[in-house]
């Protein structure tokens, strides 16, 4: 168990539909990142968080927001799904904005867009 | 832009046996970290060890070793003592260095697939 908290596990959706993803970091990181993995395009970096603040944007879709609420917990909002849009999608988690030795990953959220 | 590559789409190996699984990375900065993490079929990300640049040891985790070559730039995981469980994927990732606002991305590979024979 690596102490990062996805929620849901598995999704379902139709096409144009919203759906928001939840994630709770390892008790005491400040940092959460999102990533999605598919199958054409691997993992790719969606966006990160520190303490509440966007700190680096990757290949996040302007459909796809995210935040990180006082709590630290995040949530990443996919709007307007795609069928391309179904991937398993991480959140991750470490304890400092830079220079952490140990980035880890929480079990993932299977979204399927139908 | 940095860079992985995991050149083996696949490895097998009989039990109790070794294993190296291949990663070379690109990169000009001094300063980087790299990661190997297994993903089986459940899904699930796991982080397996850790070696940063300045380390003057290969990193060492149980079974798992990381053979750290800098001039070469690769960074090849090691198992030791294989077992049916280790069957997953694999996967090479490395840190970008801190640029400003302090981003610590991950940059993956396009993973190994390593199944273990009984």
């Amino acid at each position: 168990d690596s102490g990062v908290t996805q929620t849901p596990k598995h999704l379902i959706t139709a096409t144009g539909q919203r759906v928001t993803l939840r994630c709770s970091p390892r008790s005491g990181d400040l940092s959460v990142y999102w990533y999605q993995q598919s199958l054409d395009q691997g993992l790719q970096f969606l966006i990160q968080y520190y303490n509440g603040e966007e700190r680096a944007k990757g290949n996040i879709l302007e459909r796809f927001s995210a935040q990180q609420f006082p709590d630290l917990h995040s949530e990443l909002n996919l709007s307007s799904l795609e069928l391309g849009d179904s991937a398993l999608y991480f959140c991750a988690s470490s304890v400092a904005r830079t220079g952490g030795n140990t980035i880890y990953f929480g079990e993932g959220s299977w979204l399927t867009v139908v | 832009a940095q860079k992985i590559t995991q050149t083996q789409p696949g490895m097998f190996v009989q039990e109790k046996e070794a294993v190296t699984l291949d990663c070379t990375y690109d990169t000009s900065d001094p300063s980087y970290g790299l990661f190997w993490y297994k993903q089986p079929s459940s899904g699930e990300m796991i982080f397996l060890i850790y070696q940063g640049s300045y380390d003057q040891q290969n990193a060492t985790e149980g079974r798992y070793s990381l053979n750290f070559q800098k001039a070469r730039k690769s960074a090849n995981l090691v198992i030791s003592a294989s077992q049916l469980g280790d069957s997953a994927m694999y996967f090479c990732a490395m840190r970008e260095p801190p640029a400003q606002g302090g981003s610590e991305k991950l940059v993956f590979g396009k993973g190994t697939k390593l199944t273990v024979n009984p």
